[in-house]
């Protein structure tokens, strides 16, 4: 079946700093990947879906000058929280889509800013 | 109005219980309808697909309404396995993404 490896699992920052996460598509060619965020008790919620070779989408309310999406080729997709702040600690997750498999999520990545 | 509601619960339940679950929709363009089902801390898995005419796999059978614009997951024989947040998800025509409701948890008691 489709697998999305997302990297990595968890991570801790200083305030201010950027934390890049990847998303990779192995086995299939993912011209588009879905980014969402989820905080707490909350539901996922789309930020911004990003597509091989073009420029990100963003759902209202997501800044992209700070949350950075590059999907430079079919296999990989990233997402850089820039100057990362307390507020933006959050569960991070990728998806895509693949013909028959349907939709396959990456493994989220926990991020935790200090 | 949220484009997927859920009752977040928690629904506590002993081992056993049967457990009902409800969701309602606000885009009727929806094409597509799921449950998925989420760990704490862990990527949402797609528990099963749902279908107009309604379908089960195994203890689990899931309904959809569309006129009412409405989705309901059964468990029966409820595992401590099962205690876990499920998420009603539905999705468009096309490469689009999957809106997620807010999720209902359940904890199985032993």
């Amino acid at each position: 079946g489709a697998v999305v490896s997302q990297h990595p699992s968890w991570v801790i920052c200083k305030s201010g700093t950027s934390v890049k996460i990847e998303c990779r598509s192995l086995d299939f060619q993912a011209t588009t990947m879905f980014w969402y965020r989820q905080f707490p008790k909350q539901s996922l919620m789309l930020m911004a879906t990003s597509n091989e070779g073009s420029k990100a989408t963003y759902e209202q309310g997501v800044e992209k000058d700070k949350f950075l999406i590059n999907h430079a080729s079919l296999t990989l997709s990233t997402l850089t929280v820039t100057s990362a702040h307390p507020e933006d600690s959050s569960f991070y997750i990728c998806s895509a889509k693949q013909g028959a498999y349907g939709y396959t999520f990456g493994s989220g990545t926990r991020l935790t800013v200090v | 109005r949220k484009e997927v509601e859920q009752d977040p619960g928690p629904f506590n339940v002993p081992e056993g219980a049967t457990v009902a679950f409800n969701c309602t929709y606000s885009n009727s363009a929806s094409q597509s309808f799921f449950w998925y089902r989420q760990d704490c801390r862990k990527e949402p898995k797609l528990l099963m697909s749902v279908y107009s005419s309604g379908n089960e796999d195994g203890r689990f059978t899931a309904q959809l309404n569309r006129a009412s614009q409405y989705i309901s997951l059964l468990i029966r024989d409820s595992k401590l396995s099962d205690s876990a947040t499920y998420l009603c998800v539905v999705n468009s025509p096309g490469n689009t993404p999957l809106v997620f409701g807010k999720g209902t948890r359940l904890s199985v008691i032993a």
